[in-house]
């Protein structure tokens, strides 16, 4: 019964590191969907993804990519960390329109 | 850009009262959501309200939707303490195949016992 995992939970980056951040879901889900949540902004479409191997542009992209290589993983790349990057990324999923989200991945770039 | 924009930003209310929060679109819709989040967890969906519906019951929880206004209250009857979150609108637009959700920027509500 795990829904929507995020991985890893915590993460300091030094500005310029790279890593990824992963999503799975076991609800056999079509849509996922990677936000960033940062305090009075409420939460930000970064990328999504309408199915295994498609991905789309959200409402703040740049900075980021994305791979959605199996229908259950859906994976958001760093690759060079600014400090405006810092913030919680929550990574969600659907079929009919509700959004399962996940735990949240709270991410600090110094 | 923000489409759903909560009012007001915080709300305290003692024990047993019942909490109203309001979300105000700019754009049309397809349909509204209402989501919550208690602190430092991932958002729970509450209630999805379609264009062509004008209220929706949910336990303690009443939606309505104003289309001509571009409006929708949520409405939580008796509060508990557990009530306490953030609660966020969310609305979805007519994008094609793609289901995306715009989020306001939430109301942090506090139920005092």
């Amino acid at each position: 019964n795990a829904g929507v995992t995020q991985t890893p939970k915590f993460r300091v980056l030094k500005t310029g590191q790279s890593m990824t951040l992963l999503c799975a879901q076991d609800m056999n889900h079509e849509y996922m969907y990677w936000y960033r949540q940062d305090p009075g902004m409420g939460l930000r479409l970064i990328h999504y993804s309408v199915g295994e191997g498609t991905t789309a542009k959200g409402e703040v992209p740049d900075g980021y990519n994305v791979s959605r290589l199996k229908k259950q993983n859906f994976l958001l790349g760093l690759e060079s960390a600014a400090p405006s990057q810092t913030s919680v990324y929550f990574c969600a999923s659907s079929n009919t329109g509700e959004l399962f989200f996940g735990e949240g991945s709270r991410l600090t770039v110094l | 850009s923000q489409q759903g924009e909560e009012d007001p930003q915080a709300l305290s209310i003692q024990e047993g009262e019942n909490a109203t929060m309001n979300c105000s679109y700019k754009t049309s819709i397809n349909n509204l959501q209402w989501y919550r989040q208690n602190s430092g967890r991932g958002l729970v969906h509450l209630i999805l309200i379609r264009s062509n519906e004008r209220e929706k019951h949910s336990g303690r929880l009443r939606v309505t939707l104003d289309t001509s206004k571009k409006s929708s209250s949520l409405l939580i009857t008796a509060s508990r303490a557990a009530d306490t979150a953030s609660y966020f609108c969310a609305t979805e637009g007519f994008s094609g195949s793609a289901r995306q959700l715009t989020f306001g920027s939430g109301t942090q509500l506090t139920v005092l016992p």
